[in-house]
């Protein structure tokens, strides 16, 4: 089944490391994304990415670094910039601005990160 | 003005109730409506989609769009125990950048057996 698979689940890390959250789809869709959500804020824009090797800070960019390499890819990276890690990570997709189903994301089941 | 604005709840109501949840939002270049359902600790899922005002239909559950009142509902008939979730609306708009989206902060819902 096609779908986007988010690793790890849970990650706990002490200040000041830097940690990597692992983004894969098999969707064949063009664009990705990064949210963080925080209760009671919702869904806040990190990065984003439309096609390979290009992408773009979103509202919250400050403190994290993304890369895409290869279409299905799009790790995210928590650096020490960032005052506040806590939070649950999502990634989501949707294809081509061209494509149907374009106005759609698609999302991971999320990976919640807990600075110790 | 917030962009969308959506009550948290929670909204607690008894098995086979009609639920009713709604969004508001102030960008009048939305386009595509969406209704995703999250389920805690867990990514968010597509329930509905709707382009530009009507409604929409799909078994229990009917989206809404009234674009003249920037006014969005989704209705849930014979709730059900496992439709206990946190429901985000949400809104894309196409620019040059391509779609933008904006989400609701989400309506927690809770039905009692």
């Amino acid at each position: 089944d096609g779908g986007i698979t988010q690793s790890p689940k849970y990650l706990f890390r002490k200040e000041g490391q830097n940690v990597t959250l692992s983004c894969e789809q098999n969707l064949n869709h063009d664009a990705m994304y990064w949210y963080r959500q925080d209760p009671g804020q919702g869904l806040r824009l990190i990065y984003y990415s439309q096609i390979v090797n290009d992408f773009q800070k979103g509202d919250i960019a400050e403190g994290y670094s993304v890369s895409r390499e290869k279409k299905e890819s799009f790790p995210l990276t928590v650096t020490s910039a960032q005052k506040n890690p806590t939070a649950f990570y999502l990634c989501a997709s949707r294809p081509g601005s061209a494509s149907s189903g374009a106005n759609v994301l698609t999302f991971g089941a999320g990976s919640r990160l807990t600075v110790l | 003005q917030k962009e969308v604005e959506q009550d948290p709840g929670p909204l607690s109501v008894p098995e086979g109730a009609i639920v009713s949840l709604n969004c508001t939002y102030s960008n009048s270049a939305f386009q595509y409506f969406m209704w995703y359902r999250q389920y805690s600790r867990k990514g968010p899922e597509l329930l509905m989609y709707t382009y530009s005002s009507g409604n929409k239909e799909d078994g229990r559950f009917t989206a809404q769009v009234d674009k003249s009142s920037k006014y969005i509902s989704l209705f849930i008939r014979d709730s059900q125990p496992s439709d206990s979730a946190t429901y985000l609306c949400a809104m894309s708009a196409m620019g040059g950048q391509g779609f933008s989206f904006i989400f609701g902060k989400g309506t927690r819902l809770l039905v009692k057996p």
